[in-house]
């Protein structure tokens, strides 16, 4: 079976302050994606990295896969209340069979 | 486009009844996939199709749930019968096979009492 566990699982921050958000498997992955899900929502892709060691950045976020495709992070710098949501990380398992992370729900205050 | 659609958006049954929920993917996409999200167990990936055919069912729960694809633009999840422990938010979501992006519908607020 496989498992994709991230850290931290629940994250509090004031707004401008940066976080770092960790997906971790024994598994490899062909591809990894990140989501973001608000409430009442389904998730919302951000983010596909596909190469190990692939480096993405989309604004104020920098999303990075691991070398052995095992593993990915998600950095936010000055976060704003806006990034407030629940972040999911996404691995696919032979091209298709795609199986999410246990979620990091992200909380910023104004 | 109107995206993925699913319905009911909410459901509230008694335990031991039937319950159906329903899903529209969007046109062309060719895989289909049910998840069912709770607090306690995340995001959790119950069944997904490839062209209308069952690929990995192994996170179906038990002989209670099933599934079907009768064709490219509708699929069913069916839960008969229905326990308390069901109750949860059931996503259904599609995509292209390949490193694409998976859209998901609003998903189905089941709560069963």
């Amino acid at each position: 079976t496989q498992l994709l566990e991230q850290s931290p699982q629940f994250l509090s921050i004031q707004e401008g302050e940066n976080l770092t958000v960790y997906c971790n498997s024994s598994s490899v992955f062909s591809s990894l994606q990140w989501y973001r899900q608000e409430p009442g929502e389904g998730p919302v892709l951000l983010v596909t990295v596909v190469t190990g060691g692939e480096v993405k950045k989309l604004k104020r976020l920098t999303f990075q896969f691991g070398d052995a495709r095992k593993d990915s992070s998600l950095h936010i710098t000055a976060a704003q209340p806006g990034d407030t949501g629940l972040y999911l990380c996404a691995g696919a398992v032979n091209t298709d069979k795609l199986i999410f992370g246990t979620g990091t729900r992200l909380q910023v205050f104004p | 486009d109107a995206g993925v659609i699913q319905s009911p958006r909410h459901e509230v049954t008694e335990m031991g009844q039937e319950v159906t929920l329903r899903c529209k993917p969007i046109s062309g996409h060719n895989s289909l996939f049910w998840y069912r999200q709770t607090m306690m167990r995340g995001l959790e990936l119950l069944i997904y199709f490839n062209n209308n055919v069952p690929i990995d069912d192994s996170g179906m729960p038990e002989d209670r749930f099933s599934a079907k694809m009768p064709n490219a633009s509708f699929s069913t999840l069916k839960i008969q019968p229905s326990e308390p422990r069901d109750s949860a938010v059931y996503f259904c979501a599609s995509r292209w096979t390949g490193f694409t992006e998976a859209f998901f519908g609003q998903g189905t607020r089941l709560t069963v009492v």
